[in-house]
């Protein structure tokens, strides 16, 4: 079955700065893959996702990219605001014929002022 | 508010009960998910169910069951046999499956007493 792997498990950074998560992925047919943010006692919403025949997507401050070769795609952050400060998780499916949404452990952003 | 609904928020359980946490959904969708979700872990998939009548175990299925007798519900039994069953429990679900954004319900944190 498709394994997600999310790093880093915690990331600091200034406000302003950028902030970059990265996941890799096990199942070559793997073909969506979503982005989830999740703020303190909140439930999970989705803020971006690509398909495998994209490469990269963006949406105002936020952007994912897609390596398909490497297996591994990646969530970028601009100009980091304090309510950028959440769990961020990365998730993984084959859209064909088993909807399993697998998912990476999750990523703790934290902006500083 | 994303038309799921856990029931109830919180839930206390002897040690050796059985405890049903419920799902349910108005948003027409044919996928429905159970997730755990533990500190530093991720979420983590219990079961899942493409349609009606029909569900599959997830990566730590065992200790749970589920069911799936009508497309807006799917229920999750914690069993006494899951041998840690203190955590947050997320139920999601989306329109066709791994393909699609899946939306969450508010989850249900369940502790053992």
């Amino acid at each position: 079955g498709e394994n997600v792997e999310q790093h880093p498990s915690t990331l600091s950074v200034q406000e302003g700065d950028s902030a970059v998560i990265k996941c890799t992925y096990s199942d070559s047919a793997s073909n969506y893959f979503p982005w989830y943010k999740q703020e303190l006692g909140k439930r999970p919403q989705l803020i971006i996702d690509i398909r495998s025949n994209v490469g990269e997507k963006k949406d105002q401050r936020i952007a994912v990219t897609l390596n398909k070769t490497a297996k591994h795609f990646s969530l970028h952050i601009t100009e980091t605001q304090p309510e950028d400060s959440a769990v961020y998780f990365c998730a993984a499916s084959f859209s064909s014929n088993d909807y399993k949404l697998s998912f990476g452990a999750g990523t703790t952003v934290t902006v500083r002022a | 508010d994303g038309g799921i609904t856990q029931s109830p928020k919180y839930l206390f359980r002897k040690e050796g009960q059985n405890v049903t946490l419920s799902c349910e959904q108005n948003l027409n969708h044919d996928a429905m998910y159970w997730y755990r979700q533990d500190p530093g872990q991720g979420l983590r998939l219990i079961y899942y169910s493409q349609i009606v009548n029909d569900f599959q175990k997830g990566d730590i299925a065992e200790g749970y069951s589920v069911s799936r007798e009508k497309k807006e519900s799917f229920p999750l039994t914690v069993t006494s046999a899951q041998k840690n069953p203190t955590a947050f429990y997320l139920c999601a679900s989306s329109n066709q499956g791994g393909g699609t954004e899946a939306f969450f319900g508010q989850g249900t944190r369940l502790t053992v007493v």
